[in-house]
């Protein structure tokens, strides 16, 4: 059973800072990872999706990477604003089937 | 572009009424999921479609059921609602299970 583990459950920092969330995974069978963030009170926004087959994805001042054989993903988020905010999640889809399992989110404040 | 819509936002019900929660999306997305988002425990798959007329179950589909008759619909029924019940209900959509989804704004439900 795909277990998904987010470390560490929430993060403060000082605007401006440079800054990695971890996302890690028991079965490296993936088709894909997601990142997702979730303001409160909402739903959750796609930021980057990394398939089975990539290393890496960028989208503006954030990258993911993505390190299948030791179970592994990271968000990197450059140039933190308070924007930035949120709680970040993570999501694997096993292949040959749509499971989707989701980690418990880390917590980001990013202070003025 | 109205995107994922869900009905209602809130709602509380008694131990053992029914009800239906409706999730509407207009992108002309094949997938569909519901899920549940419960304090330190992330979000968990409930039950997903992969096209108009199918459904499948997820990690938690007891006491739940789903139909999806049109495309754009994807319905989430409880038919005795017990307090274990007690959630953020979220649906989802994407073109396919290699695109990113697109979450709707919740729905909280409360049993008493």
């Amino acid at each position: 059973k795909q277990e998904v583990t987010q470390i560490p459950a929430a993060l403060s920092v000082p605007e401006g800072e440079n800054l990695v969330l971890n996302c890690s995974f028991t079965d490296s069978a993936i088709y894909n990872l997601q990142w997702f963030r979730q303001d409160p009170g909402k739903g959750l926004t796609s930021l980057l999706l990394i398939q089975s087959s990539q290393r890496e994805q960028t989208s503006g001042r954030l990258n993911a990477s993505l390190d299948k054989s030791s179970g592994r993903s990271t968000l990197y988020i450059a140039a933190s604003q308070p924007g930035d905010s949120a709680t970040y999640l993570c999501a694997v889809r096993q292949y040959n089937n749509n499971d989707m399992r989701f980690g418990a989110g880390t917590r980001l404040t990013v202070k003025p | 572009n109205a995107g994922v819509t869900q009905t209602p936002k809130f709602r509380v019900l008694k131990t053992g009424q029914s009800m239906t929660l409706l999730c509407a999306q207009d992108m002309n997305h094949e997938y569909m999921y519901w899920y549940r988002q419960d304090p330190g425990m992330g979000l968990r798959l409930i039950h997903y479609s992969v096209g108009e007329g199918t459904t499948a179950k997820g990690e938690v589909p007891d006491g739940y059921n789903v139909s999806r008759l049109k495309k754009q619909n994807f319905l989430l029924g409880l038919e005795s609602a017990a307090p274990s019940q007690t959630s953020v209900y979220f649906c989802a959509s994407s073109y396919s299970d290699n695109q990113p989804q697109h979450f709707g704004d919740g729905t909280r439900l409360s049993i008493l």
